[in-house]
């Protein structure tokens, strides 16, 4: 069973530091990795989506990377900003199932900047 | 182009009784996932319909269906209630039910539970 997990679960920074939040899963048969921002009570808003074959995915000031035979992903935040502050989630789909599951996802790692 | 939207936004409901949360896939999307997020924890997969099926369920229980009709929105029904099953509870649509499709969230339906 995939599972994914988050490090740290919480970080706090002052504004305009770059910082890196890790994503682990257990199982490299996947099809993608996503990144997911999401704001208290909120949806989820997709950040960068990497597909297997892929190394990496960058959207201005954030760079997301995919080790996939290491089962590990980044999350890098360049020049931080309070408008930063959210949930970060990183997601999975298992790729045993032929497309029949769902994302798998972390617990998150909750992010404050610091004006 | 219309992206995911989902209602009510917000639901009252009390153990026992019955809930139906709706969901409207993007525009050209024809796979719906719904996802279960309690407070404090990462959402978790609930099932997912393509074509009007059900293709793919995650570890839940049969009080737990859903609907997808001809337009692919779609209906979440959950059957007597339980106070666990307060959380947020997320849809998301792709493109089609290849692995590598980006999945679209929508703001979600916070259901709680008394």
């Amino acid at each position: 069973k995939q599972e994914v997990t988050q490090i740290p679960a919480a970080l706090s920074v002052p504004e305009g530091e770059n910082l890196v939040l890790n994503c682990s899963f257990t199982d490299s048969a996947i099809y993608n990795l996503q990144w997911f921002r999401q704001d208290p009570g909120k949806g989820l808003t997709s950040l960068l989506l990497i597909q297997s074959s892929q190394r990496e995915q960058t959207s201005g000031r954030l760079n997301a990377s995919l080790d996939k035979s290491s089962g590990r992903s980044t999350l890098y935040i360049a020049a931080s900003q309070p408008g930063d502050s959210a949930t970060y989630l990183c997601a999975v789909r298992p790729a045993s199932g032929g497309g029949a599951d769902g994302l798998t996802f972390g617990k998150g790692t909750h992010l404050i900047i610091q004006p | 182009e219309t992206g995911v939207t989902q209602s009510p936004t917000h639901l009252i409901k009390t153990r026992g009784q019955q809930v139906t949360l709706r969901c409207s896939s993007q525009s050209g999307h024809n796979t719906v996932s719904w996802y279960q997020q309690a407070l404090g924890q990462g959402p978790q997969f609930i099932f997912q319909y393509y074509r009007e099926e059900e293709n793919g369920r995650g570890n839940f229980p049969p009080r737990f269906s859903g609907l997808q009709f001809p337009n692919y929105s779609s209906e979440l029904n959950v059957n007597a209630l339980e106070l666990d099953d307060s959380a947020l509870y997320l849809c998301a649509s792709s493109l089609g039910l290849a692995g590598n499709y980006e999945q679209y969230f929508g703001p979600g339906t916070r259901l709680t539970v008394t």
